[in-house]
């Protein structure tokens, strides 16, 4: 299976409420990041967290990390109809192949 | 505009007639990488590569080929497309991507092939 497994694959909440996706990995990492994409679009860079830190903020975007599990959750909060799209959580792999491996994705829709 | 253009951005074209997609990045970026993109799948990695003449196999390679005999362009060529190669395919591009490294990578907006 994939290094980073999202999870859920899909989730739907009302504009305002916050929105949780997780991610978990398999082995060490370098750091973690999240992308956005819009339906047929490119993915565009969020959040970057790097594997000796715990927390991050940006905006209405807070991302953890707990290396411990393996895993990290983003956190969007007071969601708004613009960020229906999916998520994606990439690992930078701190030893082998120089390369983001990514997860699946969670396919996000805010309802207005 | 700092930009990963790739086209071109759809194509239908039959098996076995050779394709290029082109890539290009005005970052002055070390790192360019291809991946397919594949429901239920995500993103799958073809190739990188790090720098000038130096590319490597990502987990899906077979049945593409690449270059990078300049550092703005990295190109992916299907010789002989097939239909399991229909896919939206993007282009990336990133500062580097060691140990040492933080980047973000940034992305083409796409390419969506069908092989017929």
């Amino acid at each position: 299976s994939q290094q980073g497994e999202e999870d859920p694959q899909a989730l739907s909440i009302q504009e305002g409420e916050n929105a949780t996706m997780n991610c978990s990995y398999k082995t060490s990492i370098n750091n973690l990041q999240w992308y956005r994409q819009n339906s047929g679009r490119g993915l565009v860079h969020l959040i970057l967290i790097r594997s000796n830190e715990r927390e991050k903020h940006s905006g209405r975007l807070r991302v953890t990390l707990d290396t411990s599990k393996k895993s990290s959750s983003l956190l969007i909060t007071a969601s708004r109809a613009a960020d229906t799209a999916s998520y994606f959580c990439a690992t930078a792999l701190l030893q082998g192949a120089q390369k983001l491996v990514f997860g699946q994705g969670t396919r996000l829709t805010i309802n207005p | 505009e700092a930009q990963v253009t790739q086209n071109p951005r759809y194509l239908i074209t039959v098996t076995g007639k050779k394709l290029t997609v082109t890539c290009s990045q005005n970052m002055n970026h070390e790192y360019m990488s291809w991946y397919r993109q594949d429901p239920g799948l995500g993103l799958r990695q073809i190739y990188y590569s790090m720098n000038v003449e130096v590319t490597d196999k990502g987990d899906v390679p077979e049945g593409y080929k690449v270059s990078r005999k300049e550092k703005r362009n990295f190109p992916l060529i299907l010789e002989s497309p097939s239909p399991n190669q229909t896919s939206l395919y993007f282009c990336a591009s990133s500062p580097s991507l060691g140990q040492g490294s933080h980047q973000p990578q940034h992305f083409g907006d796409g390419t969506r092939l069908s092989i017929l």
